[in-house]
């Protein structure tokens, strides 16, 4: 059974739009969750949250974690060619060094 | 600051044939992982070093074994390779247990028929 499961699989929009990314978690004992953007080759990291209800955001994209409903979503405003990516939640569980990936979500942002 | 290199780039083996993939970072990270990739699988963890002198079994260990040789350097090794072990390798580093992002290598694409 997945602990980390990510929707949609893959998504396709035009430039300008805004897209939302779920991400839903199922850990015993939760530390912190992790996005991250893989384009051609290794993933980069965007954000880490740990917090419930705390926004981290970094230019057009932002993301908030709810621990209540063990979630978080990220968020893409004014989307553009150059966000074409897998974007990949893990999670990490308290006591252990290791990072849970979902399968990732692949979006496409068509001109 | 190189970050996370990962050697080779690309390989092709034989089933049977045994190779090391190389990983090192230069960040002073406590902790070294290896994954693997598969299309529409998401990355899986294969082992990983929580520090020097340690190493722990991930979700995928079958088929792989490891040594953490210093700080810096973590390799993956495939004794006997075979067609399920084709996927892309990637090696990652991170400072924390847990609390701080893992930075990744530029991966290994290998192929084996």
């Amino acid at each position: 059974e997945d602990k980390v499961v990510q929707s949609p699989l893959s998504l396709v929009v035009h430039e300008g739009d805004t897209v939302t990314l779920n991400c839903s978690y199922e850990v015993t004992n939760f530390r912190s969750l992790l996005w991250y953007k893989q384009e051609k080759k290794a993933p980069t990291f965007l954000f880490m949250l740990t917090s419930s209800g705390i926004e981290k955001k970094s230019g057009r994209l932002s993301s908030i974690l709810d621990k209540k409903e063990l979630f978080s979503i990220l968020n893409i405003t004014a989307t553009q060619t150059g966000d074409s990516a897998i974007y990949l939640c893990a999670v990490v569980e308290g006591g252990s060094e290791k990072l849970v990936f979902g399968k990732g979500m692949k979006l496409t942002v068509n001109p | 600051n190189a970050g996370v290199t990962q050697t080779p780039k690309f390989q092709v083996l034989k089933t049977g044939q045994s190779m090391t993939l190389q990983c090192a970072q230069d960040m002073n990270h406590n902790s070294m992982y290896w994954y693997r990739q598969d299309p529409g699988m998401g990355l899986r963890l294969i082992y990983y070093s929580a520090s020097e002198g340690t190493t722990d079994k991930g979700e995928v260990p079958n088929g792989y074994n490891v040594s953490r040789l210093n700080k810096r350097e973590f390799s993956l090794r495939l004794e006997s390779a075979a067609p399920s072990q084709t996927s892309v390798y990637f090696c990652a580093s991170g400072r924390d247990r847990g609390l701080s992002e893992q930075y990744f290598g530029p991966g290994t694409r290998l192929t084996v028929t």
